[in-house]
């Protein structure tokens, strides 16, 4: 059963980046495709983008383009996700999650999310 | 990208069912099958309960069931435990530059 283990807890000033890791064990990984959602303080969930290890395809919501990179390493079966250019608004908990290569559907299973701080 | 509409919050008590709804438009939830959904516990991450509107995942309690009817999906809850007190979100394909949108949330709560 895979498991998606992240990276730990960052605090980062405004107009810094922040990369954040999610390491697979246990499954198959290059099959998949990873997506990256974030959850502000009692707020909901919001789908920032995701990659397809196998093909090195990554795709992002409007929202972020320009502002936020997925990549993978294959050999390591982890995924990243670096944010630029952080505000206060960026602070949340960032999960990474699994799901199918041929469309944005279901997410399965998720990591235990990595709270991102900004602030000055 | 509208984030898909929830009721804020819903109740029921023990061994009773209740409903979540889940309403977006025909570019999304209307007009594909890809609607999920998900519960989450306060502190921690989400976990997948239903997926493609109906389908239960390996270990999920056949408590759980999901439906769709033109633009809204439904996630229903039967016979209601204590440990289903929890936050649920619904997401849905959507064939917007943004592939994916989720609902705002449901505070369900066991009386």
């Amino acid at each position: 059963q895979v498991q998606l283990v992240q990276s730990g807890a960052e605090v980062k000033k405004p107009g810094s980046s922040v990369k954040v890791s999610c390491k697979a064990s246990g499954g198959t990984f290059s099959s998949y495709a990873i997506s990256w959602v974030r959850q502000a303080p009692g707020q909901g969930l919001e789908w920032m983008g995701r990659i397809i290890p196998i093909l090195g395809i990554a795709n992002y919501a409007q929202k972020f383009q320009g502002r936020v990179t997925i990549t993978a390493d294959k050999s390591t079966s982890t995924a990243y996700m670096e944010l630029s250019s952080l505000r206060s608004e960026d602070t949340a908990v960032y999960y990474c999650a699994r799901g199918p290569t041929m469309i944005v559907d279901w997410f399965d299973p998720w990591g235990q999310g990595t709270l991102v701080t900004v602030s000055s | 990208q509208s984030a898909l509409t929830q009721p804020a919050s819903v109740s029921g008590s023990p061994g009773q069912s209740i409903t979540i709804s889940c309403t977006g438009t025909s570019s999304d939830v209307g007009g594909y099958n890809y609607v999920s959904w998900y519960q989450q516990h306060p502190g921690k991450a989400p976990k997948l309960m239903i997926y493609d509107v109906s389908n239960r995942p390996s270990g999920v309690s056949n408590r759980f069931s999901g439906s769709k009817s033109g633009n809204t999906a439904s996630l229903t809850i039967s016979g209601l435990q204590a440990e289903d007190e929890a936050d649920y979100y619904c997401s849905s394909y959507t064939s917007s530059s943004t592939p994916a949108v989720f609902g705002g949330g449901t505070k369900l709560t066991v009386l």
